[in-house]
């Protein structure tokens, strides 16, 4: 059964805060994927890895950076928490051989910036 | 601009009675489509997808989906409703780069 782990389900940090959430997929995925889920707002991407060490900027990645130094191991990165950043935070991984195909989810990390 | 539009964003059914959630998409090109669901307290997975050919797909848990170009739709639909369908569902489009453009989600509630 094919598996996107996320470090936390619920994390509660202070402003300020440098914040680390933790995504490993076990299915030899090249592509992995850090985004955000807001009521009313859908998903909306943070940021995308196609391969080891390569990363390439989404549509909010402002306040947030990423680290990918294995291929099963994606790190989303606050390096200062703030309260805008309370959120669910939604890891997901997909092969690298169509960029057409069908991602796979963790069940998310729930942050809370107090 | 590519789009992906839930009109929805909530939907109260009976059980038992039939679904249907819709989403129109704007794309220049013949998109590929998918759905997927959310339940409490977990991550999204795919229920259905449509790629190309017949325009009425099958998925998994009894959903189907019909694709009309026409229309620039692509609704969601089931028949019976049980009450573990209650969850969040998203209509997508991948956009052959890396980015995939998610709708902003239909709610669904099941009433007994």
């Amino acid at each position: 059964d094919v598996k996107v782990t996320q470090s936390s389900r619920y994390l509660v940090k202070r402003t300020g805060e440098k914040v680390f959430l933790e995504c490993v997929q076990d299915m030899d995925h090249e592509n992995m994927f850090w985004y955000r889920q807001d009521p009313g707002l859908g998903l909306r991407l943070i940021y995308f890895s196609y391969d080891v060490k390569m990363k390439e900027k989404g549509d909010i990645p402002e306040g947030y950076s990423v680290s990918r130094e294995k291929k099963e191991r994606f790190s989303l990165i606050l390096e200062s928490a703030s309260t805008n950043q309370t959120s669910m935070y939604l890891c997901a991984s997909r092969e690298g051989r169509t960029r057409l195909g069908e991602q796979f989810f963790g069940p998310g990390t729930r942050l809370t910036v107090l | 601009a590519q789009s992906v539009t839930q009109p929805d964003i909530h939907i109260t059914v009976s059980e038992g009675a039939s679904l249907e959630l819709r989403c129109n998409y704007s794309y220049g090109a013949t998109p590929y489509l998918f759905w997927y669901v959310q339940s409490p307290g977990q991550g999204l997975q795919l229920l259905l997808k449509y790629f190309s050919g017949d325009t009425l797909v099958q998925g998994i848990k009894g959903f189907e989906a019909e694709f009309k170009r026409s229309q620039s739709s692509f609704n969601l639909r089931k028949p019976s409703v049980h009450w573990s369908d209650a969850a969040e569902y998203f209509c997508a489009v991948p956009t052959g780069g890396f980015k995939t453009i998610f709708g902003a989600g239909t709610r669904l509630f099941v009433k007994a």
